[in-house]
Formats: structure tokens, sequence, C-alpha cells
């Protein structure tokens, strides 16, 4: 069974700082990875994903992720973080083996909060 | 419309009732995803749709919950006798051709659903 831990309930940040959001993942064959954002009241908005290729993504609103295959990471990151930036995150992982349809599995979210 | 819309956006209902919730995909989404979403966690896969077919509903956490999309487009979740713990925000999401696997879902802004 696939799965994805976010370590963090919360991450606390202050304006300006570089941030990171961590995700750690369990797939049996190889990961395809995402990051979504939730604002308060609003569905998932996609941010980036990992399929093949450069381990840096980068994605919408200056995010990046870093996917790491020896220790199963999948962390986001923002060199300068805005207050606009604070919302619930939520990092998610499929199988690629197979092909056609599997499901996508989401973690428990980490919300974070950027202090002006 | 631009965006995959979800009704009602709140609805409360009495343990034992039954309950329909609509959710009306991007034009030409081929795939059609249903979560639920209880507070404070991420999104828990129910239910998967391609066109019309039904080919996921592993999901599903009890035979009172059924899910249909007669002619592929919009799709509705229903449950019957709700109860207390059916209480969460249902999200719905939907994904161009060829990307319901690698690409990005497009999520509506979710159904919360009190059952009191």
């Amino acid at each position: 069974a696939q799965s994805v831990a976010q370590p963090e309930d919360q991450v606390n940040v202050a304006e300006g700082n570089p941030l990171t959001v961590k995700c750690t993942y369990s797939v049996s064959g190889n990961p395809y990875l995402f990051w979504y954002v939730q604002y308060p009241n609003r569905g998932l908005q996609f941010l980036l994903k990992y399929i093949t290729g450069d381990n840096l993504v980068k994605g919408s609103y200056g995010f990046e992720a870093e996917f790491n295959k020896s220790q199963t990471s999948f962390h986001l990151k923002k060199p300068s973080a805005l207050v606009s930036d604070s919302a619930l995150y939520f990092c998610a992982v499929r199988d690629s083996r197979g092909g056609g349809y599997q499901k996508v599995t989401f973690g428990t979210g980490t919300k974070l909060q950027v202090i002006p | 419309g631009a965006g995959v819309s979800q009704s009602p956006r709140y609805k409360v209902a009495k343990r034992g009732q039954d309950v329909a919730l609509r959710c009306d995909p991007i034009s030409g989404h081929v795939s059609l995803f249903w979560y639920q979403q209880a507070l404070g966690q991420g999104p828990e896969f129910l239910t998967y749709f391609q066109n019309e077919a039904q080919l996921d509903k592993s999901g599903l956490p009890s035979d009172r919950f059924f899910a249909e999309r007669p002619e592929g487009s919009v799709s509705t979740l229903k449950i019957q006798r709700t109860q207390q713990e059916d209480s969460a925000v249902y999200l719905c999401a939907s994904s161009p051709p060829g990307q319901g696997n690698t690409g990005e879902l497009f999520f509506g802004e979710g159904s919360r659903l009190t059952v009191l």
C-alpha cells in the first residue's frame, strides 16, 4: 500500500525567510509525487508534480520541491516566504507501475503560517 | 463553467436522512474523482470514474455510499441513512484526457456535510 507522511502539523516562518514543508512517501514502484495547497473553505489547488527527470521541480507561486529517492522524500521549498503563502499544504503520491489508472494518496496536511 | 462546480456547498442532515451531492466537472474532463476530507485530515479517496464507467470504488466506506456519472459528465454522490461519522467535506476533482494519472487534479470547493 502506498502512503504519505507529513511529520509537521504546522510550520511557522517569518516573512522573507526560506520555508520548507516536509514530506516522505512509501510506494512499491517508482513514485509520482504532487503538492497541493488549500486555502480556507476552498478546494485543493495544484502546485507542482514530479514524474521523472530532474529531481528539482519548479511550480506555481515560486514554490519548488526536491525529489530524493534514497530518503524517499519530496520536501516543498520556497526561498522567500510571503504572508499570502499561509495555507494548508498537502503532499500526494501514486505508484507509477501498471499504467492506466491508479489512485492518488494524500498526506494529512501541514499548516503553513507566515508571520509578518 | 470555468472550474469544477459542486453543490450544495453546505448541507445539514439529520441522522438517517439521505443526501445527494452534485459535481459538475470541467467540460471535456474524462476522469472524475470523489474524495472525503474529515476535519483536520487529508483527502481520502472514495471513487473514480472514467467517462461514465466507475473504475474504482474501493474507497467507499460502506454500502450506504453510492456514486454515479450516467452520461459521463455530471456526477452525484449519494449517502443513504446518514450517520454522524459521515460529517466531512466531500471533494470532487476532474482531470483532462491523458492526465488523470500523472497530471494535476482540478478540485471543486467541496460540499460540507454536517450530520446531526
